[in-house]
């Protein structure tokens, strides 16, 4: 079967380095991507990896190694509104995303 | 990118009666997906509308019960029906374009559904 593991929730503290991994296992693939959900409202995009490697959008980063099924999302100096869920989705050969049950992420002061 | 709106963005509905959510895109869009998300849990997708076909799906999921049209390439609804308590989540529009590159997928607001 298909499937993505990620931890259930983490705390850090406020303008501290988190980085939370994504293993997956899926049929197929076609890019991973990063979501971010705030409690309450719909998932937005943050980033996407098709290729090995770091790719880094601001104070987001995200890696992927597909020949070990692993992603991680790095978010540096962090900031009290980055408290929300993390999403992890796999595109599979069928194009259809494959979603990891998320992250909750916390951040204290 | 996309703007997509959901209509109603929340509702309150007796057990055994039908819900219509409707998806409206800004712009023309190949594929549509309509997820549901229980609290605190992650997206489960219930079905693609593709525009012109029958909508596509997933295991668990049946027509009769989440009937879609899908009458344009910027709107779709999905109707929940003859809910129970258990039909009570967050019912997500999506949108994604079938290419074989980088694609964003898009999220609407999301309808909240309570079903007493």
């Amino acid at each position: 079967g298909q499937n993505i593991d990620q931890p259930t929730e983490m705390t850090a503290t406020e303008g501290a380095i988190v980085q939370i991994n994504c293993t997956y296992q899926t049929s197929g693939f076609n890019g991973l991507f990063w979501y971010q959900q705030h409690a309450g409202e719909a998932p937005t995009f943050l980033s996407y990896n098709v290729l090995d490697g770091l790719e880094e959008k601001g104070r987001f980063s995200s890696f992927l190694s597909r020949s070990k099924g692993y992603s991680y999302l790095l978010l540096k100096e962090l900031q009290m509104k980055d408290s929300a869920s993390y999403l992890c989705a796999v595109r599979d050969s069928n194009y259809q995303l494959i979603w990891g049950a998320g992250t909750k992420l916390i951040i204290k002061p | 990118s996309a703007v997509i709106s959901q209509k109603p963005s929340r509702d309150i509905c007796q057990r055994g009666t039908s819900l219509t959510i409707q998806c409206q895109v800004d712009s023309q869009v190949t594929m549509m997906f309509w997820y549901r998300q229980q609290p605190g849990q992650s997206l489960t997708l219930i079905a693609t509308a593709n525009q012109g076909s029958e909508a596509t799906y997933e295991s668990g999921f049946v027509i009769d019960k989440f009937p879609i049209s899908r009458p344009n390439l910027t709107f779709s609804t999905l109707t929940v029906s003859n809910m129970s308590p258990e039909d009570s989540s967050i019912y997500l529009c999506s949108v994604g374009s079938r290419a074989g590159s980088y694609n964003e997928q898009f999220f609407g607001p999301g309808t909240r559904l309570t079903v007493l």
